[in-house]
């Protein structure tokens, strides 16, 4: 299975602040099929990104997904209060589909 | 838009038997994927499985041996049962609908509102 890789751990920033997240696969992703996904405490994991840039329906345009083979990116631009999360990206790709850890993103 | 409720029991015991059912409304049921994925204290995602609307199947092979996953069509349905519990299978169970139609292998556009599965003696 591919096992994806996401870093960092925890990223402290501030609101209006810009964050980079990134999700290594063990092995290159066909067709570019990364998701990314936002966790808010409490609730289900939230579609952000699909086809590793596509944005899902109703997402801001602050939030951006770039990569292919087996580095991928998740950037937004400007965080706002209830972009403070947990981030998740996911490879559908190959089966067995499977998830990274996670990014939590804190304020400082 | 379509909502996914699920319900089943969350308090079990060694050795018994997981099940849990996610029913969807106000949106199509066929032609999708639909999937069990949980997740762990730790926060980890796990995806068990998924069926679509005609029954066919494709399980994580770290599972498989355990699962069952089934559909009931007419009630816009689907169910998961886990066998042989141990407390490495407490989680939080989550169904979801892929995001598109007609195959498998898309992201989960919808997901269900989770149910704390907790296995202990």
């Amino acid at each position: 299975e591919i096992v994806l890789t996401q870093s960092p751990g925890t990223l402290s920033l501030s609101p209006g602040e810009g964050a980079t997240l990134s999700c290594r696969a063990s092995q290159s992703i066909g067709s570019r099929s990364v998701a990314w996904y936002r966790q808010i405490p409490g609730q289900a994991p939230s579609l952000l990104i699909y086809d590793a840039s596509r944005r899902a329906t109703g997402i801001p345009d602050r939030f951006s997904g770039s990569g292919s083979g087996t580095d991928f990116t998740l950037t937004i631009s400007r965080l706002d209060p209830e972009d403070f999360a947990v981030y998740f990206c996911h490879q559908y790709g190959s089966s067995p589909w499977t998830f990274g850890h996670g990014t939590k993103v804190e304020i400082k | 838009q379509v909502q996914l409720h699920q319900w089943g029991a969350g308090l079990l015991k060694p050795s018994e038997t997981l099940s849990l059912t996610c029913g969807a409304s106000g949106g199509s049921f066929t032609h999708y994927f639909w999937s069990w994925i949980r997740q762990f204290p730790g926060k980890g995602l796990e995806w068990i499985g998924e069926i679509n609307h005609a029954g066919v199947t494709n399980y994580n092979p770290s599972l498989e041996s355990r699962v069952t996953i089934s559909v009931d069509m007419s009630r816009h349905q689907f169910s998961l049962n886990l066998t042989s519990l141990t407390a490495a299978d407490t989680a939080v169970y989550y169904c979801a609908r892929d995001l598109l139609n007609f195959a498998s292998g898309w992201p989960f556009g919808n997901w269900g509102q989770g149910t704390l599965v907790t296995v202990s003696s």
